[in-house]
């Protein structure tokens, strides 16, 4: 049973337009959440990650919400661009790092 | 340039031929391990290591093995390989458990 529920499994948006992925867990020992981008044909790379004592993170167009209480944080990616298609997972960690199963973002100019 | 290599990249065998996929990190980091990648499943973990000597089963360790003699390397084997190993294969490195991982490019395995 996957620990870390991902959503959606795809999305599509246009250039210039907010991209947003969702995450839960159940494990309220989790203590880091990354999140990791990867391109077709390499490996998963951090893209930004957030602990839990902050409720955003904002790093240039991307940003990390989190909700604590509700045990949820999602993705924003503004003025999406093209070069932004990728698989994004989402992860939990506490010592063993728990993957969601990926979003494939397309985003079309 | 600080990295994860695996080799190779891509592999075709057949059922029950041994197979080594290897891994290298030059990072110094103290923790490695294996995932695999499938469709709507993410990234599973196989197999991790802590440290020289000290390896550990993750969530899907079933039909494989691993082994840290070095700091640097982790090779996963696959002692009879079955076609439900088909998968893309990563290692990942970091300097402790739970944070920043560094992943290979992966190893796209086929088994006929």
């Amino acid at each position: 049973q996957q620990q870390v529920k991902q959503s959606p499994q795809s999305l599509i948006v246009q250039k210039g337009g907010i991209s947003i992925i969702n995450c839960a867990y159940e494990n309220t020992a989790f203590d880091y959440f990354p999140w990791y981008q990867q391109f077709p044909g390499k490996g998963p790379a951090l893209l930004i990650a957030i602990r839990p004592d902050v409720s955003e993170k904002k790093e240039g167009r991307f940003t990390i919400s989190f909700n604590k209480s509700a045990k949820q944080f999602s993705l924003h990616i503004m003025d999406s661009q093209p070069g932004d298609s990728a698989t994004y997972f989402c992860a939990a960690s506490n010592n063993d790092m728990r993957f969601g199963a990926g979003t494939r973002l397309t985003v079309k100019p | 340039e600080a990295q994860v290599t695996q080799n190779p990249r891509y592999l075709i065998t057949v059922t029950g031929k041994k197979l080594t996929v290897t891994c290298s990190q030059n990072m110094n980091h103290e923790y490695m391990s294996w995932y695999r990648q499938d469709p709507g499943l993410g990234l599973r973990q196989i197999y991790y290591s802590m440290n020289v000597e000290v390896t550990d089963k993750g969530d899907v360790p079933e039909g494989y093995k691993v082994s840290r003699k070095e700091k640097r390397n982790f090779p996963l084997i696959l002692e009879s390989p079955s076609p439900n190993q088909t998968s893309l294969y990563f290692c990942a490195s970091s300097f402790g458990r739970g944070e920043k991982l560094f992943f290979g490019s992966g190893t796209q395995l086929s088994v006929l």
